[in-house]
């Protein structure tokens, strides 16, 4: 049984370009979180999705989006990349909106 | 707001010590639940044990054990004889029962990295 995976696993950027990231949950789960962890801290909050719906958002600009698709993978999107975006991006997946979150081994990106 | 307060941000151990990891949870909610969850250097977030607010016993497993007191927003985490494999960051969360509003949210403290020497 798979669990949660993420593509990439590193990522290099420039400041202005955009990025994708994509999650894949866990066997049977519907719901998908993401959080950002930037060096040194606990992970924050971004959105989380479920019946293909941002659910709920955590305090991060517009310029973090996502999606969720019909076989309930998801994609986080960040335009116009800051320096400050540096960090450690993991997927958590769930069944439903509030049972315990299985978290994927994140990507690292790093914006230059 | 709901907040986690991990006051130890780095603990330095030698094997088969005993260690204690603190967490202090802030929230208005009467119903609610408590995580740890254990970071190795590979990244992944590994969940060790939920805990729901109602229920305060201690739970032990193996060498981990856990103290939930909540007079005092307190969920402490103890490795009993440490390893060289318990070398890791650990994180203490905290989210809103299930059917609430902006449940599913995790909130993380600041962690703790945990090193222990042989």
């Amino acid at each position: 049984d798979a669990g949660v995976t993420q593509s990439p696993t590193h990522l290099i950027k420039t400041r202005g370009q955009q990025v994708t990231l994509r999650c894949s949950p866990k066997s049977g789960h519907d719901t998908v979180s993401w959080y950002q962890q930037a060096l040194g801290q606990g992970p924050q909050f971004i959105f989380q999705y479920y019946e293909e719906e941002e659910r709920q958002r955590g305090n991060f600009p517009d310029r973090f989006s996502g999606h969720q698709f019909p076989n309930y993978s998801s994609e986080l999107n960040v335009n116009a990349l800051l320096l400050g975006d540096s960090a450690l991006y993991l997927c958590a997946s769930s069944q439903g909106t509030g049972w315990e979150q299985f978290f994927g081994p994140g990507t690292r990106l790093t914006v230059l | 707001a709901q907040k986690v307060t991990q006051a130890q941000t780095e603990i330095s151990v030698v094997e088969k010590e005993d260690v204690t990891l603190d967490c202090v949870y802030e929230t208005r909610d009467t119903t609610y639940y408590l995580f740890w969850y254990k970071q190795p250097p590979s990244g992944e977030l590994v969940f060790l044990i939920r805990r729901n607010s109602f229920d305060e016993q201690n739970e032990i497993s193996g060498r981990y054990s856990w103290n939930f007191q909540k007079s005092t927003s307190s969920f402490n985490f103890t490795i009993t004889a440490s390893q060289v494999v318990d070398s890791a960051v650990y994180f203490c969360a905290l989210s809103r029962r299930p059917g609430s509003s902006n449940t599913g949210k995790l909130i993380f403290g600041q962690g703790t990295t945990l090193q222990v020497k042989p």
